[in-house]
């Protein structure tokens, strides 16, 4: 099993570029996240799916989209990329929301917007 | 917006002391609270999943305590070793999701 995968491992963009960032597991979880990971700041959650066919807004989700393809794939996507969102993603996984189970995370993507 | 609070934000240990930190939550709406050891370049892993006020959870030279009703849990290190190196984060779970402290970065000082 290779867990939760992400590409790119690195992106560099310019400001106003689009670009997606894509996301997969294979462990047959339900739920899938986004964080980005800012220095001093821990872990922020942009977008969640709970499940496939939802997504719901986290603590910071302006500039963001997401795509819950199936329940193996979860994509997030920055339609003008901002210097702002320069930072690391994670994307992460568990088996169902409402339980007390971790989370698995993929090895992340960092992002340099110029 | 729920507040997560750690400290210290840094530590500096000496190879083969013992030492804690604290992670500080809300005491309502508790479904779990998660520690993660988060190696530079690399991602989170999961050290303990803590559900009940009062749990106390070991995995080797880790453990970790929990108090609900409060609102804090202590993660404590005995015998610090240099492979112990990482930021150690916790996150509170309130239904659906994690939300995450800041983190405490703790070095092993050979």
């Amino acid at each position: 099993n290779a867990g939760v995968t992400q590409t790119p491992k690195f992106q560099v963009l310019k400001t106003g570029q689009s670009m997606t960032l894509q996301c997969a597991q294979d462990m047959n979880h339900n739920s899938m996240y986004w964080y980005r990971q800012d220095p001093g700041m821990g872990l922020r959650l942009i977008y969640y799916s709970a499940s496939e066919g939802t997504t719901d807004k986290g603590e910071v989700p302006n500039g963001y989209n997401v795509s819950r393809l199936n329940k193996r794939e979860f994509s997030l996507r920055l339609e003008s990329a901002a210097p702002s969102q320069t930072s690391v993603y994670f994307c992460a996984s568990t088996p169902h929301p409402r339980r007390q189970e971790t989370q698995y995370f993929g090895p992340g993507t960092r992002l340099l917007v110029l | 917006i729920l507040n997560v609070e750690q400290s210290p934000q840094s530590l500096h240990v000496q190879e083969g002391d013992s030492t804690n930190f604290t992670c500080s939550f809300p005491s309502s709406n508790f479904y779990a609270l998660h520690w993660y050891r988060w190696e530079t370049a690399k991602s989170p892993e999961a050290l303990f999943v803590m559900t009940l006020n009062g749990d106390e959870k070991k995995k080797g030279r880790i453990s970790a305590t929990l108090n609900t009703k409060e609102g804090y849990s202590y993660l404590y290190i005995k015998g610090s070793q240099p492979e112990d190196s990482a930021t150690y984060l916790c996150a509170f779970q309130g239904a659906q999701k994690l939300v995450f402290g800041q983190g405490t970065r703790l070095t092993i000082n050979p």
